[in-house]
């Protein structure tokens, strides 16, 4: 079965850290671009980072451009999410995703929610 | 970066009967090899996404027929040829020919 399952959201402060996993099964891992996307609450989509299969290439939006990094670890089929500077704006579910091209994403995860707030 | 404008935001539909929404792009979507890269996905209440429609017109396997999208350019469409209750939810279309890969505000579709 194809899946990919995320992990590691919770509360945190602004200011502070947290590193998102996502755990991918199902898939040819090591050879797709993978993602990352967020939804805040009640509200639309929005892109925020992907990365090729060797980890050669990694693009960001420019909201966390600096303070996120995308990696992933091909031997264990796993996607992560390093954020730091943690803002409030970034409260959002976290959903991990495969970009088969384009970002024209095939699979979603079920999401990981974030919490930023004092 | 490119603005994707959805319209209507709201459709509420009768069971059985066509509806339609609009996708429009600040720019062109035809990337410089030719293909344009323009879904469209559905999020039912308390779901993740779900891809329904890729490069303006592929339906995604195990998409009902009765999806199906249209358009070039910068102005695209995606028609339910008959709604029935499980289309209720928000559809989203996205582009990404141009980084960053942009979405546009979402589509509630709701039966009346």
């Amino acid at each position: 079965e194809v899946q990919l399952v995320e992990s590691g959201g919770g509360l945190v402060q602004p200011g502070g850290s947290l590193r998102l996993s996502c755990a991918a099964s199902g898939i040819t891992f090591s050879t797709s671009w993978m993602a990352w996307v967020r939804q805040a609450p009640g509200k639309g989509l929005e892109w925020v980072a992907n990365i090729n299969p060797d980890e050669t290439t990694e693009y960001y939006v420019d909201s966390v451009k600096g303070r996120f990094t995308i990696s992933r670890d091909n031997a264990k089929n796993s996607l992560f999410l390093q954020m730091s500077s943690l803002r409030v704006e970034d409260t959002a579910m976290y959903y991990c995703a495969r970009d088969p091209e384009y970002a024209a994403i095939d699979i979603w995860g079920q999401g990981t929610m974030v919490t930023v707030s004092s | 970066d490119v603005v994707m404008t959805q319209s209507p935001l709201s459709l509420p539909v009768t069971l059985g009967q066509p509806a339609s929404i609009s996708c429009r792009s600040s720019q062109s979507l035809v990337n410089s090899d030719g293909n344009t890269y323009l879904s469209w996905f559905q999020q039912r209440p308390g779901q993740s996404p779900r891809r329904l429609i890729y490069r303006v017109s592929n339906r995604d396997s195990g998409v009902p027929d009765r999806f199906s999208g249209s358009g070039s350019g910068t102005d695209f469409t995606l028609k339910i040829s008959r709604v029935e209750a499980e289309d209720v939810g928000v559809y989203y279309c996205m582009q990404g020919t141009h980084w960053p890969p942009t979405f546009g505000q979402g589509t509630k579709v709701e039966i009346k």
